[in-house]
């Protein structure tokens, strides 16, 4: 079973509009990550955002965490064609096993 | 090379033989990591090497299922008498870490797998 569920499962944009992406988990976690995973390719790390931090940026990637509603948002601004992908929230499972649960993942598709 | 590499990259096999699947890490990661992910879906553990331990394959789907890293770099995830349900991507990370928490996981392009 999956940890997490990201809502939309599917999202269609202009080029250069913002995307926003949301991902609920179930159980408490020390850490979230988001991937970004292209068609036919493995899955690239995003960024990290820990238990104790609400807000997180990276060029023009930001990332939002709520703990106390288990979720988290991946905001992409400003988006390019090349930002086309399957976008993937995950969370490490720590009790009894060093592992990363995966959702089931948002399809993002920017129109030119 | 600088980063997973995974082979082959497709592999067709019939119903009932068994298949071989190679992951080359990134040089010194510790952490190993196999996930099978089927089509429109997210990435399902399966197993988890810290150098040359298994220490999680909890899961692997079946006894079908056996991965090795017997010197602590390169991996073979083996499923023996394939079954259609098998088809799928595998895909193969590592990590520097030990802590699966701390440390972002670096993935391979993977195998695509298809059993007719």
């Amino acid at each position: 079973s999956q940890q997490g569920e990201e809502d939309p499962q599917a999202l269609s944009i202009q080029e250069g509009e913002n995307a926003t992406m949301n991902c609920s988990y179930k159980t408490s976690i020390n850490n979230l990550q988001w991937y970004r995973q292209n068609s036919g390719r493995g899955l690239v790390h995003l960024i990290l955002i820990r238990s104790n931090e609400r807000e997180k940026h990276s060029g023009r990637l930001r990332v939002t965490l709520d703990t106390s509603k288990k979720s988290s948002s991946l905001l992409i601004t400003a988006s390019r064609a090349a930002d086309t992908a399957s976008y993937f929230c995950a969370t490490p499972i720590i009790q009894g096993a060093q592992k990363l649960v995966f959702g089931q993942g948002t399809r993002l598709t920017i129109n030119p | 090379g600088a980063g997973v590499s995974q082979s082959p990259r497709y592999k067709v096999a019939k119903r009932g033989q068994d298949v071989a699947l190679r992951c080359d890490p990134i040089s010194g990661h510790v952490s190993l990591f196999w996930y099978q992910q089927a089509l429109g879906q997210g990435p399902e553990f399966l197993t988890y090497f810290q150098n040359e331990a298994q220490l999680d394959k909890s899961g692997l789907p079946s006894d079908r299922f056996f991965a090795e890293r017997p010197e602590g770099s390169v991996s073979t995830l083996k499923i023996q008498r394939t079954q259609q349900e098998d088809s799928a991507v595998y895909l193969c990370a590592s990590s520097f870490s030990r802590t699966v928490s701390n440390q972002p996981q670096h993935f391979g392009d993977g195998t695509r797998l298809s059993i007719l």
